[in-house]
């Protein structure tokens, strides 16, 4: 079975800086996909970056990064250039293509606040 | 730019009663999905839906639940008898295809109390 495991139950970071979300994973199969989701304080749960087993490069979306650790199973999510904006629930994700089929695991949140 | 949509936003039923969550996924996606999450925890999988069948379902998804695409829009989830553990998130999820490297699209969710 797949799991997810996000250790920072809550992160500060001052505005204009960057800060890093740590994600770990755990599985044994060899293709899966993590995902990474914002959730504002109105709830919903909006996509930010993908990062695929094999690929050989890091994912990168405008100020999201992606840290991909294979060996260590990590994740990690960096946000560039912090803005008030990205004060949200943020959670990491994992599909494993072989057997969950098209199911999600997610971790259980980093809860994200950017002061001024 | 397109996005799943959820009907209602709020719903408070009482213990026992039915309840019908409604979403409407995005209009070129096959792949529809039922999350739900209890507040202050993780979001957790319920049932994926693919070519009018269930296609995978979670431990969650039990008799009490059920899912339906009544037409070429709509995407169901029935809960037929409510518990107070139903109170929760739930979030309708949709995508272009089912495997590989794809992202899910969530709707705004649809905040369930039962009381």
């Amino acid at each position: 079975a797949q799991k997810i495991t996000q250790t920072q139950p809550g992160m500060f970071v001052q505005e204009k800086e960057a800060v890093t979300l740590d994600c770990t994973y755990d599985t044994s199969d060899p293709s899966y996909g993590l995902f990474w989701y914002k959730q504002p304080s109105s709830g919903e749960m909006i996509f930010l970056i993908y990062q695929g087993s094999y690929d050989q490069q890091n994912a990168t979306e405008g100020r999201y990064s992606l840290n991909f650790q294979k060996a260590r199973k990590s994740a990690n999510l960096v946000i560039s250039a912090s803005q008030l904006g990205d004060s949200a629930m943020y959670f990491c994700a994992m599909r494993v293509f072989e057997t969950s089929g098209s199911r999600l695991t997610f971790g259980e949140g980093t809860q994200l606040t950017v002061n001024p | 730019e397109p996005e799943v949509t959820q009907t209602p936003s709020h719903q408070v039923t009482q213990m026992g009663q039915e309840v019908i969550l409604r979403c409407v996924p995005i209009s070129n996606h096959l792949y529809f999905y039922w999350y739900r999450q209890i507040l202050g925890q993780k979001v957790e999988f319920l049932v994926s839906f693919y070519n009018n069948e269930i296609s995978e379902k979670s431990e969650i998804f039990d008799d009490q639940f059920s899912v339906e695409r009544p037409d070429g829009s709509n995407f169901t989830l029935k809960i037929r008898s409510t518990k107070l553990e139903d109170s929760a998130m739930y979030f309708c999820a949709s995508s272009r295809v089912g495997l590989g490297g794809y992202e899910q699209y969530f709707g705004p969710g649809t905040r369930l109390t039962v009381t």
